[in-house]
């Protein structure tokens, strides 16, 4: 156990729609990031943030936003989802945000029908 | 840039032989590299890590890894398969620049009785 707790663990919804996964980090760390992973792309890294404050994009679509909040969780939102957006939804965090390992969480599931 | 390259997508072993799953790395810095592993339906967890200190890395579960410089190489071996250890292996570097993680395209290891 990481010590990253996120959920839902497994979410099924339609095209089109809206949803919002949830990640608690380990406690003392200061920084999250959000993963996506798909048989295609691989482990792509979606974004970072820091004690509040976004610190690092990648590779995160318009359509998709995340905010950490001053308790130190957070939540990445997925609008106007597409069949390809079905992917396995990570979630890490660490100390510092700098040169330091990341703990993963157990991942959300997300299936887009 | 950064970069990680793993070069087998598939390893089988027999329970009880050694095993080597590679991985080369692109870094104009001392680079800080990492090994995790993810059993199906898991999140990633962490084996061990780089940071310049010594070159002979000890992680978990009797997994180490070597860094030659010359080579450019973050080899992880261990001495002795265990069915446990049929996983995905990933090897990730970590960009100096951005705090970035850069995964590896990932290792499927199968462990055969």
């Amino acid at each position: 156990d990481s010590g990253v707790t996120q959920t839902p663990k497994h979410l099924i919804t339609a095209t089109g729609q809206r949803v919002t996964l949830r990640c608690s980090p380990r406690s003392g760390d200061l920084s999250v990031y959000w993963y996506q992973q798909s048989l295609d792309q691989g482990l792509q890294f979606l974004i970072q943030y820091y004690n509040g404050e976004e610190r690092a994009k990648g590779n995160i679509l318009e359509r998709f936003s995340a905010q950490q909040f001053p308790d130190l969780h957070s939540e990445l939102n997925l609008s106007s989802l597409e069949l390809g957006d079905s992917a396995l939804y990570f979630c890490a965090s660490s100390r510092s945000g700098k040169l330091d390992e990341q703990f993963f969480g157990p991942g959300t599931r997300l299936t887009v029908l | 840039a950064q970069s990680v390259t793993q070069l087998d997508s598939h390893v089988s072993v027999s329970e009880g032989t050694p095993v080597l799953l590679r991985c080369n790395y692109s870094s104009s810095y001392s680079p800080s590299l990492f090994w995790y592993v993810q059993h199906p339906n898991k999140g990633l967890q962490l084996l061990l890590k780089y940071t310049s200190a010594a070159t002979l890395v000890k992680g978990i579960n009797g997994f180490e890894a070597e860094f030659k410089k010359s080579e450019t190489s973050f080899h992880l071996t261990k001495p002795s398969a265990h069915m446990s250890d049929a996983a995905e292996y990933f090897c990730v570097v970590l960009s100096s620049g951005t705090y970035k993680y850069i995964f590896g395209t990932g290792t499927r290891l199968k462990v055969l009785a």
